[in-house]
């Protein structure tokens, strides 16, 4: 069990950039999530699939914020036109659908928007 | 909205036990009770839940009232290495986690 895995681990970008980041997930898992944590505060949910379908995006992400996961294996998040309100943690988890299912969190990607 | 309140901060000395608390008042039948915990520059990581009966595994050990509006998580024998912030979430099959602010628990030498 590799765990989930987070590339890059940081990222430093220029406003009105575009960032793309990557998930893989634990690789029996069919569900995948999205979040960002900003400093002092608890993850805010963004986005999660189950398998390739995207099934629920926060009312809160914006339309340059976009999420894939073509083959229900990994997954991308793009931030098109960064702005410095982007600067967060995006973190990635993934989960067996279940009655009780447990996330298991990747290490997340340090965005900073100069 | 979390569907949960904690309190922001906590202090245990080492060794001792350290006992956390979460309302969930509004919590429905089949929503379970979990815990996660976050330490510095990491992602989340679990810790237990259960539903209705109190919980142990090798890391906590995780006390329901039985009208199940709140619960405890109980650290038996905390660690340096225990500081970090505990997020109590409820949540049931369908759902998305939401995360509140959690409680910050230092654990003092």
């Amino acid at each position: 069990d590799t765990g989930v895995s987070q590339d890059p681990r940081h990222k430093i970008t220029k406003r009105g950039q575009n960032v793309t980041f990557r998930c893989d997930p634990i690789s029996e898992h069919n569900r995948l999530y999205w979040y960002r944590q900003t400093l002092g505060q608890g993850p805010e949910f963004l986005t999660y699939f189950q398998n390739e379908a995207q099934l629920e995006k926060s009312r809160l992400l914006s339309d340059r914020f976009s999420a894939e996961r073509p083959k229900g294996s990994f997954s991308t998040l793009e931030i098109q036109r960064t702005e410095q309100g982007d600067s967060a943690m995006y973190l990635c988890a993934s989960s067996q659908s279940g009655g009780d299912e447990k996330l298991f969190f990747g290490s997340g990607t340090q965005l900073s928007v100069l | 909205d979390a569907k949960t309140t904690q309190p922001t901060s906590m202090d245990c000395a080492e060794g001792r036990a350290a006992n956390l608390p979460c309302n969930h008042s509004t919590i429905s039948g089949n929503e379970y009770v979990y815990w996660y915990r976050q330490i510095h520059s990491q992602g989340p990581q679990y810790i237990i839940h259960g539903l209705k009966n109190n919980e142990t595994n090798e890391m906590a050990s995780l006390i329901i009232t039985e009208d199940r509006k709140s619960s405890t998580l109980i650290l038996p024998h905390a660690t340096l290495r225990d500081t970090a912030v505990y997020y109590c979430m409820v949540n049931n099959y369908g759902q998305n986690f939401v995360f509140g602010p959690g409680t910050r628990l230092s654990v003092l030498p």
